[in-house]
């Protein structure tokens, strides 16, 4: 069963605190990404990583950053999270191969607050 | 400035009606459009998407159509059904090698109204 795992589902942090968002994913794919949703914003490009330790700015990777040390694995940093930060974040990897490659299947996210 | 953008945030149809979702991009070198399907608290889904070398695809009740000259896609949906009701994200993005640095719109929330 194809499969991206986020964990947790849900985040309460205080402002300055660090966050580490886990994000797995059983199909071998290449790429995986963090997003954010924002009401009226859409699903925002924080990072992409094409593959193990081969990671890339998105629009928005200020206040974060990404480790990619298993392919099946990607996490996301806050180092001292701020109130701006509260958000859903969802992960999402690709095949990168095959007439579906640029398909992305999304983790379930994690709704994240910053007091 | 948004690369994707959606005109409207919110749209009404009674079922068993036709409605179209527009989108617009900025970046020529935009090659894969697609439509993501989310309902609350779930993830985002691909509904249907399209590359560069084709101006439609249609897939059961939707259908993409794809005008590269104006940097516009839409999303066309007949025959809509209350479980319709969610909100449609459009996404465009370039082809690198297999993956795409997809970017989204802001989304437009659907109601089919029975």
């Amino acid at each position: 069963d194809m499969k991206v795992t986020q964990m947790p589902r849900y985040l309460i942090k205080r402002m300055g605190e660090n966050v580490l968002l886990e994000c797995g994913q059983d199909m071998s794919h290449e790429t995986m990404y963090w997003y954010r949703q924002d009401p009226g914003l859409g699903l925002q490009l924080i990072y992409i990583s094409y593959d193990v330790d081969s990671n890339s700015e998105g629009d928005i990777p200020k206040g974060y950053r990404v480790s990619r040390k298993k392919r099946e694995h990607f996490s996301l940093i806050l180092d001292s999270a701020k109130t701006n930060q509260t958000s859903v974040y969802f992960c999402a990897s690709s095949p990168s191969t095959g007439h579906s490659a640029e398909t992305l299947y999304f983790g379930s996210g994690t709704r994240l607050t910053v007091l | 400035g948004q690369q994707v953008k959606q005109s409207s945030p919110s749209l009404t149809v009674q079922e068993g009606g036709i409605l179209i979702l527009n989108c617009d991009y900025e970046n020529d070198m935009f090659d894969y459009f697609a439509w993501y399907k989310k309902y609350p608290d779930n993830s985002p889904t691909l509904l249907i998407s399209v590359r560069s070398n084709v101006d439609k695809r249609e897939d059961g009740r939707f259908t993409v159509f794809l005008n590269k000259s104006g940097k516009h896609f839409s999303l066309h949906i007949t025959a809509s059904q209350p479980e319709d009701t969610a909100v449609y994200l459009c996404a465009a993005g370039e082809n690198q090698g297999g993956s795409a640095k997809l970017i989204f719109g802001e989304g437009t929330k659907l109601t089919v109204s029975s």
